[in-house]
């Protein structure tokens, strides 16, 4: 079965600073690897996927992930971090209808 | 406004009383699925739906329920909760485009 592992729980950057998101995955096929991101008392929201194609993959709020397949890799980027950023982040991958999350990686972006 | 709803959004219970979480969503998919979240888990997938009457398994089913009798209603059902099934729970709805469109959860706690 597929894994993912976000080996981080924390990540603690400087407003304005680029950010890293790291995250790792397992899969016996060719991988569906997401992101999402969860607010304070809210649902999780879709940032980016990868399915196929580039390797860097653009999505919502400036954020874009890059797949590298020969380390696993699947890590979520900003160039600039915003104190708005700080929030809870998953990634997760696909194979067939089952889905897998990350354990989360807390994201606290300081002015 | 495209939209996945829970209700309700806390719950109080003891255990063995029988309960239903409601998930509703606007977008016509197709494939819908129920997580649960807990701290250091990140998310974990209980059941999903391909479709009306077609449902499945997913990496934590036991103590849950599910039907699927219409395209927009996804209700998860616990018989019997238990302590152990205290949790932040989430209903999604996924799009054509791989996209998971997360409710706002619902906050249970069975004493």
């Amino acid at each position: 079965a597929q894994s993912v592992a976000q080996p981080e729980d924390q990540v603690n950057v400087a407003e304005g600073n680029p950010l890293t998101v790291k995250c790792t995955y397992s899969v016996s096929g060719n991988p569906y690897l997401f992101w999402y991101v969860q607010y304070p008392n809210r649902g999780l929201q879709f940032l980016l996927k990868y399915i196929t194609g580039d390797n860097l993959v653009k999505g919502s709020y400036g954020f874009e992930a890059e797949f590298n397949k020969s380390q696993t890799s699947f890590h979520l980027k900003k160039p600039s971090a915003l104190v708005s950023d700080s929030a809870l982040y998953f990634c997760a991958v696909r194979e067939a209808h089952d889905m897998r999350f990350g354990a989360g990686t807390r994201l606290t972006v300081k002015p | 406004e495209a939209q996945v709803t829970q209700n309700p959004r806390y719950l109080i219970t003891v255990t063995g009383k029988k309960l239903t979480v409601t998930c509703s969503q606007n977008m016509n998919h197709e494939y819908m699925s129920w997580y649960r979240q807990d701290p250091g888990l990140g998310l974990r997938q209980i059941y999903y739906s391909m479709n009306v009457e077609v449902t499945d398994k997913g990496d934590v089913p036991e103590g849950y329920k599910v039907s699927r009798k219409e395209k927009r209603n996804f209700p998860l059902i616990l018989e019997s909760p238990s302590p152990n099934q205290t949790s932040l729970y989430f209903c999604a709805s996924i799009s054509r485009l791989d996209e998971q469109y997360f409710g706002p959860g619902t906050r249970l706690t069975v004493t």
